[in-house]
């Protein structure tokens, strides 16, 4: 159980173009999903923790414009990347908090790769 | 604010061999410790994690990590590592005075090497 799958898995696009990541919580509802990027051989930094039905709340220093998060159901949440550029590329995860189970079970997805040319 | 330190950056080690990977956390309220793995390419797995209760909190794959509140450390250990134990490990901390689904803050991490 707590399966969270991302899609796509692996992404290459243009500079200026715009990407969308989709983070689904495959077996439970998750009314609370976060978005981590991570560098090479570097830890998981929090983008933004997205709450069903309501605005992502953003961490200090990730531009909220060019990072849009929605969060349109228990079991969805998209990241979109938009005007993308090559300092961009990075290694974006997903996780999915349990609704009602016990505090911080965050269950994580498989990750994006998105590389900007 | 917490921080989390994982002050090995790769661990070698030989297949069949225990292991004991180090994490000290800094936090001015009570915490819920956790460990993951990461394998190449991939999401994290939780290994295992501590809020409450027995301080020795067993895991996945053998692993095991003792939470000690003195030393404000979370080492994991595992007994014998195999080839396939080869990844990436990261300590995590997360605030456990406020209601809901809090951050998690994450270490480093800690590449441990299986050899043969």
């Amino acid at each position: 159980g707590a399966v969270v799958s991302q899609h796509p898995s692996r992404v290459i696009c243009k500079s200026g173009t715009s990407v969308k990541i989709e983070c689904r919580s495959l077996d439970f509802q998750a009314t609370t999903m976060f978005w981590y990027r991570q560098f090479p051989k570097q830890s998981l930094m929090l983008m933004a923790t997205s709450n069903e039905g309501s605005k992502a709340t953003y961490e200090q220093g990730v531009e909220k414009d060019k990072f849009l998060i929605n969060h349109a159901s228990l079991t969805l949440s998209t990241l979109t990347v938009t005007s993308a550029h090559p300092e961009d590329s990075s290694f974006y995860i997903c996780s999915a908090a349990v609704t009602g189970g016990q505090a911080d079970t965050q269950y994580f997805g498989p990750g994006t790769r998105l590389t900007v040319l | 604010a917490q921080s989390v330190t994982q002050l090995d950056s790769q661990v070698p080690v030989f297949e069949e061999a225990p292991v004991e990977l180090r994490c000290n956390y800094s936090s001015s309220v009570s915490v819920y410790l956790f460990w993951y793995v990461q394998y190449p390419n991939q999401g994290l797995q939780l290994l295992l994690k501590y809020l409450s209760g027995s301080t020795l909190v067993k895991g996945i794959n053998g692993f095991e990590a003792e939470f000690n509140k003195s030393q404000t450390s979370f080492h994991l250990r595992k007994p014998s590592v195999h080839i396939s134990d080869t990844a990436e490990y990261f300590c995590a901390v997360s605030d456990r005075m406020n209601t809901g689904f809090q951050k998690l803050v994450f270490g480093t991490g800690t590449r441990l090497l299986v050899s043969p």
